[in-house]
């Protein structure tokens, strides 16, 4: 079983920061996938970045990138140059990569992060 | 761009409708995905398909039926309508390739009277 942890309910960041949101995971597939995803107030969920276990580097996107510790465990969000509209629930998940077609690759959610960005 | 799209933004029903949440997306994406978010609670999914005419049951499918008769509709059912299904209903896609993630649509914000 797939376990996502986010400890942080509630982050506020300054605009113009740099702003670390946490994520650990717990699983014992060898190989799987880490996704973050931005919901603001109106709902709609978007996907901001994806991180393979398999990748030797840390994915970027942009203003985001994603500081992927495997040994820990760990996948935090790193936002740079917060802006006003960052502010939204983060939401960090994961799946099993490399499984055969069929499965139709569900996701594991964390509970989220509610991120306000102050001007 | 990857397009899902929800019916309805809000929706009101009373208890012991026939309701229905329909999902299109326009990628041919071969998985479909309905969950339901709450406070406190997360997303939690209710069904997903990976072809037509498939499916599966997620974590709490009790009281919901889904339907996927093409590949790029997935239909949301709710038998008999009752207070505790109030919730925002998400729908997503995806290819059914590694590193593809889901799309997700705007989501329904269902009210049950």
């Amino acid at each position: 079983a797939q376990k996502i942890t986010q400890t942080q309910p509630g982050m506020f960041v300054q605009e113009k920061e740099a702003v670390t949101l946490d994520c650990t995971y717990d699983t014992s597939d060898q190989s799987y996938g880490l996704f973050w995803y931005k919901q603001p107030s109106s709902g709609e969920m978007i996907f901001l970045i994806y991180q393979g276990s398999y990748d030797e580097q840390n994915a970027t996107e942009g203003r985001y990138s994603l500081n992927f510790q495997k040994a820990r465990k760990s996948a935090n969000l790193v936002i740079s140059a917060s802006q006003l509209g960052d502010s939204a629930m983060y939401f960090c998940a994961m799946r099993e990569e490399l499984i055969s077609s069929g499965s139709a690759r569900q996701l594991t959610f964390g509970s989220g992060t509610q991120l306000t960005v102050l001007p | 761009d990857v397009k899902v799209t929800q019916s309805s933004r809000y929706l009101v029903k009373r208890t012991g409708e026939k309701v229905f949440l329909e999902c299109v997306q326009d990628m041919d994406h071969e998985n479909m995905f309905w969950y339901r978010q709450d406070p406190g609670l997360g997303l939690r999914l209710i069904y997903f398909s990976y072809d037509v005419k498939m499916k599966e049951k997620g974590d709490i499918p009790e009281g919901y039926s889904v339907s996927r008769e093409k590949k790029e509709r997935f239909s949301l059912i709710l038998e008999s309508a009752s207070t505790n299904q109030t919730s925002m209903y998400l729908c997503a896609s995806s290819f059914d390739r590694d590193n593809q993630p889901q799309h997700f649509g705007d989501g329904t914000r269902l009210s049950i009277l």
